[in-house]
């Protein structure tokens, strides 16, 4: 069965700091991987997903993210952290092709301080 | 814009009341989902509906009902059965072609209250 990881609950960082918000995910063959973003009160919005190719993705809002097979790793960054980006964050694991499941994380909420 | 529209944002039920949460979506994908979000749970699948006419049970299917007699829309109910239901509900659409996934659009979600 996939599972996702997201060992953080809550991250504080300071605005204009670097972000890197961890997941570690169980699947048995190549899998989908998904970054999403949510504001308070409002749906997910997705940040970057990652299948093939290149293992370090660009997403939107100046996010990217790196696979690591062999840490089971898909974590997600930012250089330079704005205060808009304090949400909650939420890695996805699925299969690829089809409508199958997709799996999420628990979230992390990440704070952003002045 | 296409888009997927949740309605209402809020909505309060009275104990013993079977209460509908509407969800249409203009993107023509084939695929829609409704999720539960509990703080701290992340999110946790219900149903989901690949085509017109078929749906599937998700993880947590009890006490819930939906249908999918227009490929636009997929309305979700929250019966007396369903013990717990105080939760922020989320629809989703999604487009696969072949093994592409485009991943989920979401809506702006419906927080629905016991009272």
């Amino acid at each position: 069965a996939q599972s996702v990881t997201q060992p953080d609950i809550h991250i504080t960082v300071s605005e204009g700091a670097s972000l890197e918000l961890r997941c570690n995910y169980s699947y048995g063959a190549t899998p989908y991987l998904f970054w999403y973003v949510q504001s308070p009160g409002q749906g997910l919005q997705l940040l970057l997903k990652y299948f093939s190719g290149d293992t370090l993705v660009q997403g939107i809002k100046g996010f990217e993210a790196e696979f690591k097979r062999s840490q089971s790793s898909f974590n997600l960054r930012k250089p330079s952290v704005h205060w808009s980006d304090a949400a909650e964050y939420f890695c996805a694991v699925g299969p690829s092709g089809g409508y199958q499941k997709v799996t999420f994380g628990t979230g992390t909420k990440l704070q952003v301080i002045p | 814009d296409g888009g997927i529209t949740q309605s209402p944002k809020y909505l309060f039920r009275k104990e013993g009341q079977n209460v509908t949460l509407s969800c249409e979506q203009n993107l023509n994908h084939d695929a829609m989902y409704w999720y539960r979000q509990d703080p701290g749970q992340g999110l946790r699948l219900i149903y989901y509906s690949q085509i017109v006419n078929d749906f599937q049970k998700g993880d947590i299917a009890e006490g819930y009902s939906v249908s999918r007699e227009k490929k636009e829309s997929f309305p979700l109910t929250v019966t007396s059965a369903q013990k717990n239901p105080t939760a922020f509900y989320l629809c989703a659409s999604r487009k696969v072609q072949g093994t592409y996934d485009y991943g989920y659009t979401f809506g702006s979600g419906t927080r629905l209250t016991v009272v």
